[in-house]
């Protein structure tokens, strides 16, 4: 397995600001993905990160609101970016392995 | 019609119970199947990890897959309150090379509770 952790593992942000999450994987991997769950939902994939090329967003998600960076094969970020409420939710890393994909604890997000 | 169907519950079984999670799909290239448990205010932790029809024991835990009637199952026997979560089934097509690396689907989630 992997451990992963993000930060912040929560945030209170007003309507029109921007905030960047962080994931940081214990190991070298070649693919991160990103998650979102809504309240009382399920996950959903915003978008596939390789390391050194350009994330691959999924139908629904775009790189100017979820813009993504992958500098190296531990560490990526999302950022959410003009923020309003139905952006809540909970942001979720992930790694893919041979054993399986595992996720982070996620990052809770309201905004007001 | 959604990719993936789970039975949605909730579940409240009494302690000892043994627990039966469904999941049925429509997309035929899904090879990787997974179930992850998910506490409140955490994230999803990988429970079982299973790539062809049959059965797959870990301790408690069974996954079964069906791929002809895409279909799978998760049982949990001698079910105890701490297995009182969101239990969630997610599916990949995978990669070539044949990881599991790829987009999951997810279940809506069954929220299981069992009771002393």
């Amino acid at each position: 397995s992997a451990v992963i952790s993000q930060k912040p593992s929560r945030d209170i942000c007003q309507r029109g600001t921007s905030l960047t999450i962080q994931c940081q994987v214990d190991s070298q991997v070649t693919m991160m993905f990103w998650y979102r769950q809504q309240p009382g939902q399920s996950l959903t994939l915003i978008a596939t990160a390789n390391q050194g090329s350009e994330a691959t967003y999924e139908s629904g998600f775009v790189i100017d609101k979820f813009p993504i960076s992958r500098p190296n094969l531990t560490f990526s970020t999302l950022t959410v970016s003009n923020m309003s409420p139905e952006d809540s939710s909970i942001y979720l890393c992930s790694v893919g392995l041979s054993s399986g994909q595992y996720f982070g604890p996620g990052t809770r997000l309201t905004v007001t | 019609q959604k990719e993936v169907e789970q039975d949605p519950g909730p579940l409240s079984v009494p302690e000892g119970a043994i627990v039966s999670l469904n999941c049925t799909y429509s997309n035929s290239a899904f090879q990787y199947f997974m179930w992850y448990r998910q506490y409140s205010r955490k994230g999803p932790e990988l429970l079982m990890y299973t790539y062809s029809s049959g059965n797959k024991e870990d301790g408690r835990f069974t996954a079964q897959v069906d791929k002809s009637s895409k279909y799978i199952s998760l049982f949990i026997r001698d079910s105890q309150p701490s297995d009182s979560a969101t239990y969630l089934c997610a599916m990949s097509e995978g990669y070539a090379g044949g990881t599991s690396y790829g987009k999951l689907t997810f279940g809506q989630g069954t929220i299981l509770t069992v009771h002393p």
